[in-house]
């Protein structure tokens, strides 16, 4: 059964910063990893899809990394600001099966 | 921009009553998902369909949700009775192939009192 880690589950940076979001999965046979990002009592945005033979997926000031082999994707946002304050979510599609499994997300708060 | 369109935003109801949401995926997306998502967790299966067939739906509690998408377009989740435990929001997302990107509505919030 594919499980799915966000760590930090809650994170805390002043405006400016670079930062990093992690994501793991427990099983590398994986078609393919989304990044969603969701505002309070809001439904879910896409922000990046990154196919299993991709190694990296960008859209402006965000990075999205994909290590299959070692089960681990990362967000990279650059020059943060207070408009990206929004928990992030990632998702797995394992091989087999259509459904998206989720972490349970990081809040990220960009202070001013 | 096309969109999932789910209605209604917000839903208060009764426990023991019946409620329904309603869900409109993006034209010619074959995969629609509902996903049930707890304050500050992340969503969670309930159903998977292919156009008109149910995929997926080994964690919909079928004793008292059902769902149906009648002509492989948009889709209606139920349920009755509705328990306190199923305050919730309900979101809904669709997607065209196997590679390709997941979108979702804005979801129902979903209160039992």
């Amino acid at each position: 059964k594919q499980e799915v880690t966000q760590i930090p589950a809650a994170l805390s940076v002043p405006e400016g910063e670079n930062l990093v979001l992690n994501c793991s999965f427990t099983d590398s046979a994986i078609y393919n990893l989304q990044w969603f990002r969701q505002d309070p009592g809001k439904g879910l945005t896409s922000l990046l899809l990154i196919q299993s033979s991709q190694r990296e997926q960008t859209s402006g000031r965000l990075n999205a990394s994909l290590d299959k082999s070692s089960g681990r994707s990362t967000l990279y946002i650059a020059a943060s600001q207070p408009g990206d304050s929004a928990t992030y979510l990632c998702a797995v599609i394992s091989s087999g099966a259509q459904k998206l499994v989720f972490g349970q997300g990081t809040r990220l708060t960009i202070n001013p | 921009e096309a969109e999932v369109a789910q209605s209604p935003r917000y839903k208060i109801t009764e426990k023991s009553q019946a409620v329904a949401f309603w869900c409109d995926p993006i034209s010619g997306h074959a995969t629609l998902y509902w996903y049930r998502q707890i304050l500050g967790q992340g969503p969670e299966l309930l159903v998977q369909f292919q156009d008109e067939s149910v995929v997926d739906d080994s964690q919909l509690p079928k004793d008292r949700f059902s769902a149906e998408r009648l002509k492989g377009v948009d889709s209606t989740l139920k349920i009755q009775p509705a328990e306190l435990g199923d305050s919730a929001m309900y979101l809904c997302a669709s997607k065209q192939g196997l590679n390709t990107e997941a979108f979702f509505g804005q979801g129902t919030r979903l209160t039992v009192v």
